[in-house]
């Protein structure tokens, strides 16, 4: 069975400071992958999505970057976070055209 | 643009009562349409999705959803809510590009549920 991973579960980074998540599914090929952010009272609002490694689609303009450099694996950057970069980020995967299945979440505090 | 409508923030109902939240949606074609519940500091769970066909879809956990596209509605029900429904319900819109799906999410619905 598929299961997809993310870590770390929790980040409180100051202002100014890089930012790595790192997102990786196990059990399944060439997966598409999305990174989403929720923030607190909101809906969740697509970031980035991945059709194959090195394949990167930016759905907002903003602090962070994305990059896929293996076939399961999904990292989720900035070089130097803003207050407004905290949120509840999660990482999805889906198989062509269907459904997306999400991982358990980093809760990113920019303080 | 698609967009969701989720036009209750809150509701609260009794354990044993019937359950219906509401989804509307904007998109110009025939949309795939999700819901998923989140527990407090969790992922999401799918719950259900509607591709094509039957227009009512039977999910986990005794969830069904109806699919009205007169109404542009895909309205979530349960016929007896549980102590352990109480979460937060997201649905969600699907457009397909190329070989991924984005998805467009409502703000969402707070269940809670009383005993």
């Amino acid at each position: 069975s598929q299961t997809i991973h993310q870590w770390p579960a929790t980040l409180v980074q100051p202002v100014g400071s890089p930012l790595s998540l790192e997102c990786t599914v196990e059990g399944t090929s060439n997966p598409n992958l999305y990174w989403y952010r929720q923030a607190a009272g909101r809906g969740l609002q697509l970031l980035f999505y991945s059709v194959g490694i090195g394949q990167i689609s930016s759905e907002v303009p903003q602090n962070l970057s994305a990059s896929r450099p293996q076939d399961r694996q999904f990292i989720l950057s900035s070089k130097k976070l803003l207050l407004s970069d905290s949120g509840f980020y999660l990482c999805a995967w889906s198989l062509t055209g269907n459904e997306q299945f999400f991982g358990p979440g980093t809760r990113l505090t920019v303080l | 643009a698609q967009s969701v409508t989720q036009p209750d923030i809150h509701i609260t109902v009794s354990e044993g009562a019937s359950l219906e939240l509401r989804c509307n949606y904007s998109y110009g074609a025939t949309p795939y349409l999700f819901w998923y519940v989140q527990s407090p500091g969790q992922g999401l769970q799918l719950l259900l999705k509607y591709f094509s066909g039957d227009t009512l879809v039977q999910g986990i956990k005794g969830f069904e959803a109806e699919f009205k596209r007169s109404q542009s509605s895909f309205n979530l029900r349960k016929p007896s809510v549980h102590w352990s429904d109480a979460a937060e319900y997201f649905c969600a819109v699907g457009e397909l590009t190329g070989t991924a799906s984005k998805l467009t999410f409502g703000t969402g619905t707070r269940l809670q549920v009383t005993l």
